[in-house]
């Protein structure tokens, strides 16, 4: 099946700093990949969808100049969590959707976040 | 919006069958999907279903029944590997038909 990657698997850093999430999809080309957020015992949100080549769409309550995302090519796409704080401290999970596949999503590991 | 609902938690035996459902209420609908997820771990699809009726998968099974807004996930023969949350999610044609939004999840208990 497809493959998903993202980098880091997990993450530490103070409070106020900034933290870049990579999702790379291994061995197909994702037009568009979505960017879920998940609390302990919650289910996925989704943050935002992001399209290859254009602005990220992102969902109400969400904001972008903090959660900065850049899908640069087909199979990478990045989220910046800037000035972080402790409340940003979850489970990010990346998704990705090939483009001749309109029945699924393939997600990555997942990327947890701790804020101190 | 979206009201997707699944109960929290199951508990069933090794060997068993269970049944998982899902209610929803969406505008429009554009696909329903089960997947699995472990702790720590991220979600792994499970199962599609668009159309009305049952699609088969092993030990898994998925139903949909569009006008009552309702799907089920059937899993037979439980191991305990099957411990694990459930996640509902449905697609609809809003936001360019891609976005998924999910269920709370059912944590399911496999005993011996």
């Amino acid at each position: 099946g497809a493959v998903v990657s993202q980098h880091p698997s997990r993450v530490i850093c103070k409070s106020g700093t900034s933290v870049k999430i990579e999702c790379r999809s291994l061995d197909f080309q994702a037009t568009t990949m979505f960017w879920y957020r998940q609390f302990p015992k919650q289910s996925l949100m989704l943050m935002a969808t992001s399209n290859e080549g254009s602005k990220a769409t992102y969902e109400q309550g969400v904001e972008k100049d903090k959660f900065l995302i850049n899908h640069a090519s087909l199979t990478l796409s990045t989220l910046t969590v800037t000035s972080a704080h402790p409340e940003d401290s979850s489970f990010y999970i990346c998704s990705a959707r090939p483009g001749h596949n309109q029945e699924t999503q393939y997600f990555g590991p997942g990327t947890r976040l701790l804020v101190l | 919006g979206q009201n997707i609902d699944q109960p929290t938690e199951m508990t069933a035996t090794e060997g068993a069958i269970v049944q998982i459902n899902c209610t929803y209420q969406t505008s429009g609908f554009n696909g329903l999907f089960w997947y699995q997820q472990h702790a720590g771990e991220a979600p792994t699809f499970l199962s599609y279903n668009v159309l009305d009726g049952l699609e088969e998968k092993g030990r898994f099974s998925s139903f949909l029944s569009r006008s009552k807004g309702y799907s089920y996930l059937l899993l037979k023969e439980l191991q305990m590997k099957d411990s694990a949350s459930y996640l509902c999610a449905v697609r609809d044609f809003w936001g360019g038909g891609n976005k998924l939004t999910f269920g709370t999840g059912t944590q399911l208990k496999v005993e011996l």
